[in-house]
């Protein structure tokens, strides 16, 4: 039972260059979501998904995909990186939505130059 | 936009003390819930404690317990014989439509030996 896992653990890009981070996990969790933190700014909600099929904006969605074709993967699509992208990205699970204990996963370190 | 406020960006107690982290909010609802997430230098975020806003009672989870004052908007985290190992930041968190968590800026706890 691996819980969340997320890849890359770091990555750097150039402006204008695209990526995928990839969040899976094995709980059958419905509720997966993603956020970036930022220093001085905590954790802001990216997009989030209640569900395979179903996916919805957060508070930053700008910038960023997503989709949901299985339970078990959300992933997060950089289109065109730019430098203000620069941050630490979240995924998270939970049982059944917002309100359920969020299990975490250890985070990606993207810098953009 | 519903807004999660953390007055106190650094706090530091010594050990075998007492430290309570200040959360107040803003919400026009009525039934909402509420968290404090810790996270330690390992980066990894984990649930403290959840407070369900109709329950009058206020939750504790062993040394950690919580004042949640509804009318004032306030949710504070009360942390009892402080130890090393309680060394992180700590997120104050709203979840709005059940669905979108909220985080505020967070609190750097230091604990002294």
């Amino acid at each position: 039972n691996a819980g969340v896992t997320q890849t890359p653990k770091f990555q750097v890009l150039k402006t204008g260059q695209s990526m995928t981070l990839q969040c899976a996990q094995d709980m059958n969790h419905e509720y997966m979501s993603w956020y970036r933190q930022d220093p001085g700014m905590g954790l802001r909600l990216i997009h989030y998904s209640v569900g395979a099929g179903i996916t919805d904006q957060g508070e930053v969605p700008n910038g960023y995909n997503v989709s949901r074709s299985t339970t078990e993967d959300f992933p997060l699509r950089l289109l065109s990186a730019a430098p203000s992208q620069t941050s630490v990205y979240f995924c998270a699970t939970s049982y059944s939505g917002g309100m359920d204990t969020q299990y975490f996963g250890p985070g990606t370190r993207l810098t953009v130059l | 936009a519903q807004t999660v406020t953390q007055s106190q960006p650094e706090m530091s107690v010594q050990e075998a003390e007492t430290v309570t982290l200040s959360c107040t909010y803003d919400t026009s609802e009525s039934d909402y819930y509420l968290f404090w997430y810790k996270q330690p230098p390992s980066r990894q975020m984990i649930l403290v404690i959840r407070q369900e806003a109709y329950k009058q009672q206020n939750a504790t989870e062993n040394r950690f317990s919580v004042n949640f004052q509804k009318a004032a908007k306030s949710f504070s985290l009360k942390i009892s014989d402080s130890q090393l190992g309680d060394a992180a930041m700590y997120f104050c968190a709203y979840i709005e439509g059940a669905q979108k968590l909220v985080f505020g800026q967070g609190t750097r706890l230091t604990i002294n030996p």
